[in-house]
């Protein structure tokens, strides 16, 4: 069965640090891979995406993602975090296939908090 | 263009009681999903639906039932309501194509808690 692994629950840092979060997932075949956030009281975000192309993706608000496919991981980064960075983010894979209904796998999330 | 959009967001229920959580999307996409969201768990696929007129379990379909009303609406029914039912509930939708990339809008979610 497919599976997405986070290997960071909670992580805090502090403003201006580097941040990487780690996402595996089990699956052999073609995949989309997102990564969603959550803030504080709303629902979920589409932060990036990757579909296929160039394995280092750029999403929304500085961060980005690199697709290593020889590993399975889809690790998300941003530079130099802010206090609005402060939310809860989710990995998801899609299994590309000619039954494709769409369905995503999540991550068990990881919550960031960024101290000022 | 309101997206995916569910009612109610809030509710509390007892023990035994039914509700039905409705979700609707006007993007014109073929499939929708209910999802559930629990702390350290991520979001659990309840049930989806692929196209109009078919409907399939997820991971955690137990305790639900879902009807594709139309294109546009999809709804989650608790038959008779559990504390671990207890959760925020998000309803999504996309247009899915064989092979295709595919990305999942979602709803504003629904808190519910049952005593």
């Amino acid at each position: 069965a497919q599976s997405v692994s986070q290997h960071n629950h909670h992580v805090i840092l502090s403003e201006a640090a580097s941040l990487e979060l780690g996402c595996n997932y089990s699956y052999g075949g073609t995949v989309n891979l997102f990564w969603y956030v959550q803030y504080p009281g709303q629902h979920l975000q589409l932060l990036l995406k990757y579909f296929s192309g160039d394995p280092l993706v750029k999403g929304i608000k500085g961060f980005e993602a690199e697709f290593i496919k020889s590993k399975f991981s889809f690790n998300l980064r941003k530079p130099s975090v802010q206090w609005s960075d402060t939310a809860e983010y989710f990995c998801a894979v899609n299994a590309r296939s000619a039954s494709n209904t769409g369905k995503l796998i999540f991550g068990q999330g990881t919550t960031l908090q960024v101290k000022p | 263009n309101a997206g995916v959009t569910q009612t109610p967001k809030f509710q509390v229920l007892k023990t035994g009681q039914s509700m039905t959580l409705q979700c609707a999307q006007d993007m014109n996409h073929n499939s929708m999903y209910w999802y559930r969201q629990d702390p350290g768990m991520g979001l659990r696929l309840i049930y989806y639906s692929a196209s109009e007129g078919t409907t399939d379990k997820g991971e955690v379909p137990n305790g639900y039932n879902v009807s594709r009303l139309n294109k546009r609406e999809f709804s989650l029914r608790l038959e008779s309501a559990a504390p671990s039912q207890t959760s925020v509930y998000f309803c999504a939708s996309s247009e899915a194509r064989a092979s295709r990339e595919v990305r999942q809008f979602f709803g504003p979610g629904t808190r519910l808690t049952v005593l």
